[in-house]
């Protein structure tokens, strides 16, 4: 079945980095475009942008240029999340999120299981 | 960005009876060229991850059971829960991926009463 594993839940200080990562199975996985959601303590859901798995070009939503960079490694089916000088606002739990397509944002399905990053001194 | 506004926040339903949540975009997720409303639904549960239900407003997704059902067109959308379980308590998202960025309501929690 379609599956995506996320890295696990990190604790980082405040102006550190951290590389999340999102190992897909089950499907092709340069067929598919790969998103990533941001979803922040008891609140809801915020979309970063996604990543063409194909040609490896990503998009950012705005809010996440600069600092966030979506990456891949297709010869072991895994997109990467790396978001650089962490501050405390950046403590949530991020997603990824199999597109439906390549050509166009539709809905996501399925979703991996979150990695929880904590930013903290 | 189209906003997303799901109404009411919370509801609590007994078990057994009908839960209704809406959502209402600010703008009309429907593209006239294919009549279809880029609209989707969610169901998260607490420490999971979000789930699809139903994607183009109103099909459901294979395996989610037939009491859940979307509707609605344009605007104004609603996710129905026919007779609720005590497994469909969980916090449900509309979202809109007419436009780029795709955006989601704040999200509707759904509990027992």
């Amino acid at each position: 079945q379609v599956q995506l594993v996320q890295s696990g839940s990190e604790l980082k200080k405040p102006g550190a980095s951290v590389k999340v990562s999102c190992k897909a199975s089950g499907y092709t996985f340069t067929s598919y475009a790969m998103n990533w959601v941001r979803q922040a303590p008891g609140q809801g859901l915020e979309w970063m942008g996604w990543i063409n798995t194909n040609t490896g070009n990503p998009t950012y939503a705005q809010g996440f240029t600069g600092r966030f960079v979506f990456s891949l490694d297709t010869s072991v089916s895994t997109a990467y999340l790396q978001i650089s000088s962490l501050k405390a606002e950046d403590t949530a739990v991020y997603y990824c999120a199999k597109g439906i397509t390549m050509v166009r944002v539709n809905w996501f399905d399925p979703w991996g299981q979150g990695t929880l990053v904590t930013v903290s001194s | 960005d189209i906003v997303m506004t799901q109404s009411p926040d919370s509801l609590a339903v007994s078990l057994g009876e009908r839960a209704t949540i809406n959502c209402k975009s600010s703008q009309s997720v429907l593209y006239s060229s294919n009549n279809k409303n880029y609209l989707a639904w969610y169901q998260q549960k607490p420490g999971q991850p979000p789930k699809l239900l139903t994607y183009w407003a109103s099909i459901r997704e294979s395996e989610v059971p037939d009491r859940i059902s979307g509707s609605g067109s344009g605007t104004d959308f609603t996710l129905t829960i026919s007779s609720l379980q005590a497994e469909d308590v969980a916090v449900y998202y509309c979202q809109q991926y007419y436009s780029t960025p795709p955006t989601f309501g704040q999200g509707t929690k759904v509990e027992i009463k």
